[in-house]
């Protein structure tokens, strides 16, 4: 157990929806990335906040938004929902080392 | 762009039968690399990370190495529970912008 939370482990919805994901780092962690790992592209990296605010963005789409909390949970907000968003999505958390402590994963799943 | 490329994509060995994975990667500035276990349906589990070429890590049957274009993950004496996908990931040095760009993996299947 890496002590990252994910919540739901499961998702399923229809095109066009707007999903939530949410993670609960491990404690005293300030930073936290998202990643989205399909079959053919593998794990990507998302976006990384840290402490609050954005600090570095990759792979992300438009339709896709996230932000960090005072309690330091983050959200994914995912809109527009398309057949190749299914995907599993996974949140990591980091403290004062370089080491990325990787939760569960949402299933997501777009019909 | 940082890129990272693991192979063989996939391995089956017998029980005991010892072998290496290769990552192969371009950085624009290497803070660190690391190697990750994934169970299916589950997320990356932590092994290692190297920051420098010549640096080793070892971990029960597992041993990570580091050159400057490549890295190895030896596996000695495998066991079934070893079966896993194992991922290799590259940290850029851009102070702290530090999302990890990964390999797709290698499948390692461990036959007992």
């Amino acid at each position: 157990d890496s002590g990252v939370t994910q919540t739901p482990k499961h998702l399923i919805t229809a095109t066009g929806q707007r999903v939530t994901l949410r993670c609960s780092p491990r404690s005293g962690d300030l930073s936290v990335y998202w990643y989205q790992q399909s079959l053919d592209q593998g794990l990507q990296f998302l976006i990384q906040y840290y402490n609050g605010e954005e600090r570095a963005k990759g792979n992300i789409l438009e339709r896709f938004s996230a932000q960090q909390f005072p309690d330091l949970h983050s959200e994914l907000n995912l809109s527009s929902l398309e057949l190749g968003d299914s995907a599993l999505y996974f949140c990591a958390s980091k403290g004062n080392g370089d080491t990325q402590y990787f939760g569960p994963g949402t299933r997501l799943t777009v019909l | 762009e940082d890129q990272v490329t693991q192979s063989p994509e996939a391995l089956r060995l017998q029980e005991g039968e010892s072998s290496s994975l290769n990552c192969s990667y371009t950085v624009s500035g290497l803070r660190g690399l690391f190697w990750y276990r994934q169970d299916p349906g589950k997320g990356p589990e932590f092994l290692f990370t190297l920051y420098s070429a010549g640096e080793e890590k070892e971990k029960e049957r597992l041993k990570a190495t580091l050159t400057k274009k490549e890295s190895f993950l030896h596996i000695t004496a495998p066991k079934p529970e070893d079966s896993a996908t194992y991922l290799c990931a590259v940290q850029p040095k851009r102070g702290g912008a530090d999302g990890l760009t990964f390999g797709k993996g290698t499948h390692l299947i461990i036959q007992p």
